[in-house]
């Protein structure tokens, strides 16, 4: 089975300072990995994805994730927050046990003071 | 490409009635899923739908079901509401090829029971 541990339940950073969401995951083959974002009231929306290609993954609004099978991890980052960057991120797995439906993990909110 | 479209985006409704949420996939995806996301409780999966047929179902009790439309679309059916069915409702769709890819969220469905 797989699972996601996210580490944070909340980060705060300052405006232009990195972003480090930290996750972790558990699977018994080869995952694909996911990072979605949700702002206040909103949908989810697919930052980025890891698909056993690159283990470093650019996504969109400059983060980016590192794949690391040693470690089981799958962290983003972000070199420079934005104001905008505050929001909710949930990290994902899936992978293929003849019933395909993501797995998410509990969310990290990240708050971006000016 | 129009996105993945949910409708209503706000439900308020009595305990014990009936809600129906609609969802409309991508043009092109044969997979719908839905996913419930209470406060507290993060996202948890409910449904998944493939070409008509309901493929799985999460921990979820009977009063919720739903079935998918020739055209892919998609409604899910909560009857019986308990005030702790308030939630955001999300659906999302995938292309054929699975969640490998990542699913396409839509806004959401918040349900209100009172």
């Amino acid at each position: 089975a797989q699972s996601v541990t996210q580490l944070d339940s909340h980060v705060s950073v300052s405006e232009g300072t990195p972003v480090l969401l930290r996750c972790n995951y558990s699977s018994s083959y080869s995952p694909s990995l996911f990072w979605y974002v949700q702002h206040p009231n909103k949908g989810l929306q697919l930052l980025l994805k890891y698909t056993s290609a690159a283990t470093l993954v650019k996504g969109i609004n400059g983060f980016e994730a590192e794949f690391k099978k040693s470690e089981t991890s799958f962290h983003l980052t972000k070199p420079s927050a934005h104001m905008s960057d505050a929001a909710e991120y949930f990290c994902v797995v899936s992978g293929y046990t003849g019933f395909q439906k993501l797995v998410f993990g509990t969310g990290t909110r990240l708050l971006v003071s000016p | 490409e129009a996105g993945v479209t949910q409708s209503p985006t706000h439900l308020i409704k009595t305990r014990g009635q009936q809600a129906t949420l609609r969802c409309s996939p991508i043009s092109g995806h044969t997979s719908v899923y839905w996913y419930q996301q209470a406060l507290g409780l993060g996202l948890q999966f409910l449904l998944w739908y493939d070409e008509g047929e309901e493929r799985n179902r999460g921990n979820f009790p009977p009063r919720f079901s739903g079935r998918q439309f020739p055209n892919y679309s998609s409604e899910l059916n909560v009857n019986a509401l308990e005030l702790e069915d308030s939630a955001l409702y999300l659906c999302a769709s995938s292309n054929p090829a699975g969640p490998f890819y990542g699913y396409t969220f839509g806004s959401g469905t918040r349900l209100t029971v009172v």
